[in-house]
């Protein structure tokens, strides 16, 4: 069973700082990963999809890489904002299967001015 | 244009009590997921919809979890004999198609169950 782990719960940080969430999964045979953003109260929302053959994607501030072989991605975020302030989940799907995601808990940042 | 939506947002009843929960899902989308998110938790999968069949209802729990999506559209997770336990937010998500590129999943507010 995929089980995956985010590192760390929670993490509070003054403006302008460069982050790095950490996402690790138990099975590497993955056909993609996937980091949301989820406001208090809101549904989440897609940041970045990568493919299991890709090893990064990137999206304004954000940067998300993928190393299937060690089970691991990263977001990274540059220049941290308070808007950033939320919770950041990684879900996998794993291939050859019914492409159901598994979930973490999440890193839940709090970007102070 | 319109992303998913749920309704209601927020639904309190007693224990017992039979619920219905709606979700409409972004247009075209084929593939439409339900999840039950409860506090301090990643969303847990429930249920998995590729047109108007399940095609996975591995996640829901029991006999007292039942989702239809008559129409390959509209999904509705129905809930009887509703217990304290199953308070938490139910969230929805489609996506374009399973197993292709496009493959992101939009997620809808989600509907907080609270069973008193």
């Amino acid at each position: 069973k995929q089980e995956v782990t985010q590192i760390p719960a929670a993490l509070s940080v003054p403006e302008g700082e460069n982050l790095v969430l950490n996402c690790s999964f138990t099975d590497s045979a993955i056909y993609n990963l996937q980091w949301f953003r989820q406001d208090p109260g809101k549904g989440l929302t897609s940041l970045l999809l990568i493919q299991s053959s890709q090893r990064e994607q990137t999206s304004g501030r954000l940067n998300a890489s993928l190393d299937k072989s060690s089970g691991r991605s990263t977001l990274y975020i540059a220049a941290s904002q308070p808007g950033d302030s939320a919770t950041y989940l990684c879900a996998v799907r794993l291939a050859g299967g019914s492409y159901i995601p598994t979930f973490g808990r999440g890193t839940s940042l709090i970007v102070h001015p | 244009g319109a992303g998913v939506s749920q309704s209601p947002s927020n639904k309190v009843t007693e224990k017992g009590k039979y619920v219905e929960l709606r979700c409409d899902p972004i247009s075209g989308h084929t593939a439409l997921y339900w999840y039950r998110q409860s506090l301090g938790q990643g969303p847990e999968f429930l249920i998995y919809f590729q047109g108007t069949g399940a095609a996975d209802d591995s996640g829901l729990p029991n006999d007292r979890f039942f989702a239809v999506r008559p129409e390959g559209s509209v999904s509705t997770l129905k809930i009887q004999r509703t217990e304290r336990g199953d308070s938490a937010v139910y969230l929805c998500a489609s996506s374009y198609q399973r197993g292709s590129l496009t493959d992101t999943q939009y997620f809808g507010p989600g509907t907080r169950l609270t069973v008193l």
